[in-house]
């Protein structure tokens, strides 16, 4: 089975503007959640998606925001980029239906806002 | 508040010791626990899990965790390392049926040859 799928791998932004993250889980994954990893702060839970609709969401601001799609893939949006915000975004994604289940991470997105 | 946290940040050991790492956790109610790690320019991989029953769990390549539930604790082994798993060990739990991580700091582990 091919593993969870980020793109693009790297980006760089500038303050202000926004930027959309994708992401392909496992086939037959229908959870998909993202993170955040930064060095100050480590590996922090931003929101779950499952079957299209939002389960989950994470202590961060209005900016951040996300949406999947009927074939279980997922996208998160972040709107007027702070410096901040710099960081690796991780998809990762489980085959969860009425528990929770092992989640596979993807390869990660590194953002990088100047 | 839901908390799960990693004492040893930094850990080096020559190849052939053995290892534990601490991981506590703060939940209420039911908890799964999972430690994942990640090596140097890889993505997070689950190194194994704990739902229920057999506290004692085994994962990949050798390393094994015990939930003790009256600690609190759920502390990663493994009888000798290798130059391999040189990388950075991370503890993590859900609660009930929720997929949302809580992570702990992380270790960083590294095993000189």
């Amino acid at each position: 089975k091919a593993g969870v799928t980020q793109t693009p791998r790297y980006l760089i932004k500038t303050r202000g503007q926004q930027v959309t993250l994708s992401c392909s889980p496992i086939s037959g994954h229908r959870s998909v959640s993202w993170y955040q990893q930064t060095p100050g702060q480590g590996l922090q839970f931003l929101f779950e998606y499952f079957s299209e609709t939002q389960r989950n969401k994470g202590n961060f601001p209005g900016r951040f925001s996300g949406r999947q799609f009927s074939n279980s893939r997922s996208e998160m949006n972040v709107s007027t980029l702070e410096l901040g915000d710099s960081a690796l975004y991780l998809c990762a994604s489980s085959a969860s239906g009425s528990r929770s289940y092992e989640q596979y991470f993807g390869p990660g997105t590194r953002l990088t806002v100047t | 508040a839901q908390s799960v946290s990693q004492h040893n940040h930094h850990v080096i050991l020559s190849e052939a010791a053995s290892l534990e790492l601490g991981c506590n956790y703060s939940y209420g109610g039911t908890v799964n626990l999972f430690w994942y790690v990640q090596y140097p320019g890889q993505h997070l991989q689950l190194l194994l899990k704990y739902f229920s029953g057999d506290p004692l769990v085994k994962g990949i390549k050798g390393f094994e965790a015990e939930f003790i539930k009256s600690k609190f604790s759920f502390n990663l082994r493994k009888p000798s390392v290798q130059w391999s798993d040189t990388a950075e060990y991370f503890c993590a739990a859900t609660g009930g049926a929720t997929n949302k991580l809580i992570f702990g700091t992380g270790t960083l582990l590294a095993v000189q040859p």
